[in-house]
């Protein structure tokens, strides 16, 4: 079965500089979330979209942003990276923002930034 | 973390034997999971419990919720070397996005 799917994989960008990541979820699947894991620490939920429309925010900085495209795939655009950006960015998907009634949320793999 | 806690934060144990961690969370819910990750790798989803049932099971993992304590436990049961990742667990309550408890490193020996 298809997966959602995340590129790049591997990311070396140097301080103050932009980097963007990709996101392509299930097929069907209209919601995209996006999770910033520190080393060794829990996904920190930052940013979510539904049917193209932004549905909730998190612990986001302002440097970064994103959005869901006509085909449901969506973005990442961090700028000004800061070393402490340096992180695995998750995506996820789901066929509704449903979680109430228990829709499951599948995450990628998981794209790692380095930031030197 | 953004949710709640869990408990052991590290666990080694013998292969066989059983694996007990414990999640703690702040807000109501309306559903928790937990979701197993592999060094480096991916969240995958192991389980989802509804803020109205009190126990489930799913092979060799079995999941109780106690919402009056907001304390979830996963038990995974005759364990595996292949067990070995971190294991979190995930609450879902009035924003549709799930929050993330601080997650236990499960170690399992051969």
């Amino acid at each position: 079965a298809a997966g959602v799917i995340q590129s790049p994989r591997h990311l070396i960008k140097e301080k103050r500089e932009t980097a963007t990541l990709k996101c392509y979820p299930i097929p069907r699947h209209d919601t995209v979330y996006w999770y910033q894991q520190g080393p060794g620490q829990d996904p920190q939920f930052l940013i979510s979209f539904y049917e193209k429309m932004q549905s909730d925010k998190g612990s986001i900085p302002d440097r970064f942003s994103a959005q869901q495209f006509s085909d449901y795939h969506s973005e990442l655009n961090m700028s000004s990276l800061e070393l402490g950006d340096s992180a695995l960015y998750f995506c996820a998907s789901s066929f509704r923002t449903n979680l109430h009634s228990g829709n499951t949320i599948y995450f990628g793999e998981g794209s790692w930034l380095t930031v030197v | 973390s953004q949710q709640g806690e869990e408990d052991p934060q590290a666990l080694s144990i013998q292969e066989g034997e059983n694996a007990t961690m414990n999640c703690s969370y702040k807000t109501s819910i309306n559903n928790l999971q937990w979701y197993r990750q592999n060094s480096g790798r991916g969240l995958v989803h192991l389980i989802l419990i509804r803020s109205n049932e009190r126990e489930k099971h799913s092979g060799r993992l079995r999941v109780t919720l106690d919402t009056s304590k907001k304390s979830s436990s996963l038990l995974i049961t005759a364990s595996r070397a292949a067990d070995t990742a971190s294991y979190f667990c995930a609450t879902s309550g009035a924003t549709n996005k799930l929050i993330f408890g601080t997650g236990t490193l499960l170690a399992v020996q051969p």
